[in-house]
């Protein structure tokens, strides 16, 4: 496609219940990545993805977030018995490479609400 | 383990003042350094990036920013800021051996008319 694109765009949940979040990067991008944004703060790292393993998962904050990626594409992020804490946006970004510096494209993110 | 600071979380500035945004970092080794734009309702976007070689980068936009390694800062500068320039600023480090980026907090620009 012609950007990251991101589903749903807006999903409203309620305590205790399990979503997930789907990421479709730039079709070629091998390395994709996942980052949290609460209210008024910057970008909290949460995951990255080489091709279908995660080398890195040093960010996920808690055993309730797993995620996944298939065919070297796309991703789901799951959060099992959500928490109010959870609401934030979820944002997904690839890159060509895994090569550190490689322009990271994001997509537009996932605003989830835990009521 | 790095980190970044965006001193000032609200900017405003008059149309075709300067913009000034301020960033510095906390790295053990030199790091990449990057700013993002984000537009209302939108993803991140690349304004520019700070990898090796000349210190003083442009990018989109007309925005440039500058490599100190003595000052461990990355300022994000624009001679004259226009309208179309309000958004949140966010300044970004990675280290030369990963992937992940660490973020700013992110600084709000105004723009008067």
């Amino acid at each position: 496609g012609a950007g990251v694109s991101q589903s749903p765009s807006n999903k409203v949940t309620e305590k205790g219940k399990d979503v997930e979040l789907r990421c479709d990067p730039i079709s070629g991008h091998t390395a994709l990545y996942w980052y949290r944004q609460s209210l008024g703060q910057g970008l909290e790292f949460l995951i990255y993805f080489q091709g279908n393993s995660a080398p890195d998962k040093s960010g996920l904050p808690s055993d309730r977030f797993s995620a996944e990626r298939t065919g070297g594409s796309v991703s789901t992020l799951t959060i099992q018995r959500t928490q109010q804490e959870d609401s934030a946006v979820y944002l997904c970004a690839s890159s060509l490479t895994k090569i550190p510096g490689d322009t990271q494209y994001f997509g537009p993110g996932t605003r989830l609400t835990v009521l | 383990a790095q980190s970044v600071t965006q001193l000032g979380s609200h900017v405003s500035v008059s149309e075709g003042a300067l913009v000034l945004l301020r960033c510095n970092y906390s790295s053990s080794v030199p790091p990449y350094l990057f700013w993002y734009v984000q537009y209302p309702n939108q993803g991140l976007q690349l304004l520019l990036k700070y990898t090796t070689g000349a210190t003083l980068v442009k990018g989109i936009n007309g925005f440039e920013a500058e490599f100190k390694k003595s000052e461990t800062s990355f300022h994000l500068t624009k001679p004259s800021a226009h309208m179309s320039d309000a958004a949140e600023y966010f300044c970004a480090v990675s280290l030369p051996n990963a992937g992940k980026s660490t973020f700013g907090d992110g600084t709000t620009l105004t723009v008067k008319p």
